[in-house]
């Protein structure tokens, strides 16, 4: 069974512009998250869709939005980008939505540059 | 806020010796806790996890961790650490707030074993 996918690996984007970055689930799976790793920071949770829908949300400013399709996959995007915002982006995918006892999958990441 | 804290940032052994690394976290409710790794160059993986029952909890590769609820914490620990394992560890706690469950990861910790 194929894992999670993320495209694209590497991107470099200038400050004030917008990205959008997209991720595979496993087959099967249909809650998708999506979470923004930095060394400072670490690893730290933007949101999640299951079933098309955002479930949950983090602390993240609305220039970061989502969305989800009905095969599963989803897009992140960021708007207006800021040099803070240079980060490995990493999407995860699971069978059920984000509960008390869910089990995550990580794909490789997107590696976004601002500069 | 829930938060996570991961005492150790750099974690530096011989192979054959032994590995505990900490993991505290804030929450008062009932908890999920998760132990991923990240070897050099792949994915972040699962490597045990705790939902509830025996709070002595095996995972793979020979890694093991206890839940103790007194004490808020979760570490991890290896009897026999090999060149293998170097690796980055990250804790996470999955708990409700506000009525959704936001997974928060600790800042992670660099293991290094020399051979």
């Amino acid at each position: 069974k194929a894992g999670v996918t993320q495209t694209p690996r590497y991107l470099i984007k200038t400050r004030g512009q917008q990205v959008t970055l997209s991720c595979s689930p496993i087959s099967g799976h249909r809650s998708v998250s999506w979470y923004q790793q930095t060394p400072g920071q670490g690893l730290q949770f933007l949101f999640e869709y299951f079933s098309e829908t955002q479930r949950n949300k983090g602390n993240f400013p609305g220039r970061f939005s989502g969305r989800q399709f009905s095969n599963s996959r989803s897009e992140m995007n960021v708007s207006t980008l800021e040099l803070g915002d240079s980060a490995l982006y990493l999407c995860a995918s699971s069978l059920a939505d984000l509960g008390p006892s869910y089990e995550q999958y990580f794909g490789p990441g997107t590696r976004l540059t601002v500069t | 806020a829930q938060s996570v804290s991961q005492h150790n940032h750099h974690v530096i052994l011989s192979e054959a010796a032994s590995l505990e690394l900490g993991c505290n976290y804030s929450y008062g409710g009932t908890v999920n806790l998760f132990w991923y790794v990240q070897y050099p160059g792949q994915h972040l993986q699962l490597l045990l996890k705790y939902f509830s029952g025996d709070p002595l909890v095996k995972g793979i590769k020979g890694f093991e961790a206890e839940f103790i609820k007194s004490k808020f914490s979760f570490n991890l620990r290896k009897p026999s650490v090999q060149w293998s394992d170097t690796a980055e560890y990250f804790c996470a706690v999955n708990a409700r707030s506000g009525g959704s469950y936001i997974p928060t990861f600790g800042r992670g910790t660099s293991l290094i074993v020399h051979p």
